[in-house]
């Protein structure tokens, strides 16, 4: 059935460093891909997205890769700054069932 | 110029109780959600709803029932409450089902005692 498969589940990295999140997808026929990020207390809140046709896509200090032939895709985060602290949510967006299944989600937080 | 909302932001009560949360978009979207985050933080879909049709349903107990006047409204009810139906309830709203961002409602808080 389909499934999203995140990694790491907690992400501890130096400010200023790199951090990189990754995901898995079960079904070939996912086309949409979108990054969210949640806040302590928050909503979840979309920073990147990127569809099938693309293999790169990046927003000033984040960017995103989808391998589609190995039903990967991953977040980059360069230049870690302490706002980046968060839950990150990968997701995968199913035509076929209208809807999106979000990964188990990255705890993410940033070392002064 | 909220763009979903939901009340109340947070919900104490008893076992057995039933309880309701309203979710409001003004955005104009056509599909509606309700979301489920429990405390290890998991994001699972429970409904969805176009155009005040309810498209998906994921095996959730029938003691809850979304309802929804109208498209830019989808309210859920909860009945006979059960400890672990302690969660953030979050709605959400978006253009397109599987192709195009999901806008999320502030969340609810159920504490079920």
């Amino acid at each position: 059935g389909e499934n999203v498969e995140q990694h790491p589940s907690t992400l501890s990295v130096q400010e200023g460093d790199s951090a990189v999140i990754k995901c898995t997808y079960s079904d070939s026929a996912s086309n949409y891909f979108p990054w969210y990020k949640q806040e302590l207390g928050k909503r979840p809140q979309l920073i990147i997205d990127i569809r099938s046709n693309v293999g790169e896509k990046k927003d000033q200090r984040i960017a995103v890769t989808l391998n589609k032939t190995a039903k990967h895709f991953s977040l980059h985060i360069t230049e870690t700054q302490p706002e980046d602290s968060a839950v990150y949510f990968c997701a995968a967006g199913y035509s076929s069932a209208s809807k999106i299944i979000f990964g188990s989600g990255t705890r993410l937080s940033i070392r002064p | 110029d909220t763009a979903v909302s939901q009340t109340p932001k947070y919900l104490v009560t008893q076992m057995g109780n039933d309880k309701s949360i309203k979710c409001e978009q003004n955005l104009g979207h056509d599909t509606m959600y309700w979301y489920k985050q429990d405390s290890k933080k998991f994001l699972k879909i429970m409904f969805s709803y176009n155009n005040k049709e309810l498209i998906i349903n994921e095996t959730v107990p029938n003691r809850f029932s979304p309802k929804s006047p109208d498209k830019a409204h989808l309210n859920l009810h909860i009945n006979s409450l059960e400890l672990g139906d302690s969660a953030v309830y979050f709605c959400a709203s978006s253009q397109e089902t599987a192709w195009g961002e999901q806008f999320f409602g502030p969340g609810t808080r159920l504490t079920v005692l």
